[in-house]
């Protein structure tokens, strides 16, 4: 079935250092894949999506690119701030079902001045 | 209007209770999505509504009623809930053309 392997958490770092949160997933078909964030006491943001491969999604210095050999989609960003403390989620997304979200687990990101 | 509004931000009810949760969007999208989020997880899907009708039951309990009275409007009836059933419920919505869900900030709900 479908689903999405993530890193387990948290991840610590510095802030002004680069971070890489694995992403595989599992899917039939051709799905679209996103990360969102989620912030303390908030709902889910949309950070960046790929609708098909080779496709490179990028927001507020993060990015992602839809691997289909190697079924990824691992998070990037060169030099992450405190502000960027917070639960990543990568999910995919099944065409022709109602756009059913498949979730990872998330990474929790500490970010330490 | 390009989000998701939620009502009410905290609600705490005892197991005899009545109450309802509300979501609305008006950025025209025509799916619309209850989840229940539990502390360190990710979200669970509970429904799916696509033009107002309900195509996706993911085996919830009755406890919870969900109910879409037009395209922008989505509620989620409950009674006699559980202690188990104290999480964080998120709305999302969806466009027809495009994979993304747009979610709102949720409902933090705790039953005594």
């Amino acid at each position: 079935g479908d689903s999405v392997t993530q890193m387990e958490g948290p991840v610590t770092l510095s802030e002004e250092a680069f971070l890489t949160i694995n992403c595989t997933y599992t899917a039939t078909g051709y799905p679209s894949l996103f990360w969102y964030v989620q912030y303390p006491g908030e709902g889910l943001q949309l950070l960046l999506k790929a609708t098909k491969a080779d496709d490179k999604g990028s927001n507020k210095g993060f990015e992602a690119t839809y691997r289909k050999e190697t079924t990824s989609f691992h998070l990037e960003k060169g030099s992450v701030q405190v502000s960027d403390s917070a639960v990543y989620f990568c999910a995919l997304s099944v065409p022709l079902n109602f756009n059913k979200f498949y979730f990872g687990s998330g990474t929790k990101l500490n970010v330490k001045p | 209007d390009t989000e998701v509004t939620q009502t009410p931000k905290h609600l705490v009810m005892g197991m005899t209770n009545k109450k309802s949760l509300k979501c609305e969007q008006h950025m025209g999208h025509r799916a619309m999505y209850w989840y229940k989020q539990k502390a360190k997880k990710p979200p669970e899907l509970m429904f799916v509504y696509s033009y107002e009708k309900l195509s996706i039951n993911e085996s919830v309990p009755s406890r919870f009623s969900p109910e879409c009275p037009n395209s922008s409007l989505l509620n989620l009836h409950l009674h006699a809930l559980q202690p188990e059933d104290s999480a964080l419920y998120l709305c999302a919505s969806s466009h027809p053309m495009l994979a993304e869900q747009f979610f709102g900030p949720g409902t933090r709900l705790t039953v005594l």
